[in-house]
């Protein structure tokens, strides 16, 4: 069974505080993603890590950045949190190929104030 | 561009009442779409898929490239569907989510 854990599932930071998110999967996935879930807007994607060291930008990439420094772990970073910043961080992984199922994290309600 | 369109935010309907999700794409070729589903306090998972042709919960998708369309139904809703879901596309190792339709269904 697929564990895809995130760090904290509440957190809340003041503006302009450095925020870690971390995420961590159990099955060996090379693939993981971080997105953001508002209402109304959907999911979108942040980064995208295909393997260690190596990411992508996403659809919404700006004011974040992310590490991956071992396969089963992979962390989104807000240099200088925003109050627009607010919202549902998940987290998920994938095997490496085109189409196959995401399993997510819970995820973590982050509150800038 | 690949694009998932959920025409519907809200959805409600009452217990045993018959539920359409709509989902529309945009997309040049043969899509695999996927339906996930988020009920409240749970995490995101995967409902179904397209290439598997199965029935989950008893909800059933089925893929119109004519009206590029892949609308999930079930005949009769349970409270316990109520649920936030949303269809996917996949753009190479990435997914393309719609924005979600919110289902509540009322006793």
């Amino acid at each position: 069974d697929v564990k895809v854990t995130q760090s904290s599932r509440y957190l809340v930071k003041r503006t302009g505080e450095k925020v870690f998110l971390e995420c961590v999967q159990d099955m060996d996935h090379e693939n993981m993603f971080w997105y953001r879930q508002d209402p109304g807007l959907g999911l979108r994607l942040i980064y995208f890590s295909y393997d260690v060291k190596m990411k992508e930008k996403g659809d919404i990439p700006e004011g974040y950045s992310v590490s991956r420094e071992k396969k089963e772990r992979f962390s989104l970073i807000l240099e200088s949190a925003s109050t627009n910043q607010t919202s549902m961080y998940l987290c998920a992984s994938s095997l490496h190929s085109t189409g196959n199922e995401q399993f997510f994290g819970p995820g973590t309600r982050l509150t800038v104030l | 561009a690949q694009r998932v369109t959920q025409p519907e935010k809200l959805l409600s309907v009452f217990k045993g009442a018959p539920v359409e999700l709509k989902c529309n794409y945009s997309y040049s070729g043969s899509p695999e779409l996927f339906w996930y589903v988020q009920y409240s306090r749970q995490r995101l998972q995967l409902l179904l898929r397209h290439i598997s042709r199965e029935s989950i919960k008893g909800f059933t998708a089925d893929l119109n490239k004519g009206e590029t369309s892949f609308h999930l139904k079930k005949p009769f809703a349970q409270e316990e569907d109520s649920a936030m879901y949303y269809c996917a596309l996949p753009k190479s190792e990435k997914l393309v989510f719609g924005k979600g339709t919110k289902l509540t269904v009322n006793p």
